[in-house]
């Protein structure tokens, strides 16, 4: 199994642009999180997907930023327009549901820099 | 508002000695908790949990301890050794729930 997939990597812009980051779930999972990461906040949940159906969004901060999942394989978090203070790793993750708390498979991240 | 809190920003121990991270939270709700462990350029992968039913889980050389009345945890790793030296992030949730609430992480440096 690949694991969960992140692209891109690294992604550099400046403040006003429309930034995508895109998430290919491990298969066969049913929950796909998207987090971000920064030294002051540590790990933020941001939204969570349950069947491709979102859950809980409570922490999207703000309406620039949005996150669909068309399918069980795809999901993406975009933000528009950006800000420097946007910059941060944002992580994808995903997990199966066998009941109880399930452990998150986390993909390699995605390094947003916004200028 | 921190619900789970890693106070110590970095923690260094030479090889072979032990390593005591610490967490706290105030959510008594929460009777879940896990340790997620982060190398650089990686994702987080799963480390070991502990339900609050119990209030010690040990895999190798990994123990959590959980001191429900102090709402605080530890993960403690003997021997260290140089491949630990990581990020060390703690989580907390609900039972059955999939939401999981992060800590700030505690990055931990063994030297050999």
């Amino acid at each position: 199994d690949a694991g969960v997939i992140q692209s891109p990597r690294h992604e550099v812009t400046e403040m006003g642009q429309e930034v995508t980051l895109r998430c290919k779930p491990i298969s066969g999972h049913d929950y796909l999180f998207w987090y971000r990461q920064t030294m002051m906040r540590g790990l933020e949940l941001l939204i969570y997907f349950n069947n491709n159906v979102p859950i809980d969004d409570s922490g999207m901060p703000e309406d620039r930023f949005s996150a669909k999942m068309p399918n069980a394989s795809f999901s993406t978090l975009k933000i528009q327009p950006s800000e420097p203070r946007d910059s941060a790793v944002y992580f994808c993750a995903s997990s199966p549901y066998r009941g109880g708390t399930d452990t998150q498979y986390f993909g390699p991240g995605t390094r947003l820099t916004v200028l | 508002d921190q619900q789970v809190k890693q106070n110590s920003p970095s923690l260094s121990v030479q090889e072979g000695r032990i390593s005591i991270l610490n967490c706290d939270y105030t959510n008594s709700m929460f009777d879940y908790f896990l340790w997620y462990k982060k190398y650089p350029a990686e994702g987080p992968t799963f480390l070991i949990s502990i339900s609050s039913i119990k209030d010690k889980n040990e895999d190798g050389r990994f123990t959590v301890f959980l001191n429900k009345s102090a709402k605080h945890l530890s993960l403690h790793i003997v021997p260290s050794q140089p491949g630990d030296s990581a990020v060390y992030f703690c989580a907390a949730t609900n039972t059955g729930f999939q939401k999981l609430v992060f800590g700030t992480g505690t990055r931990l440096l063994v030297s050999p």
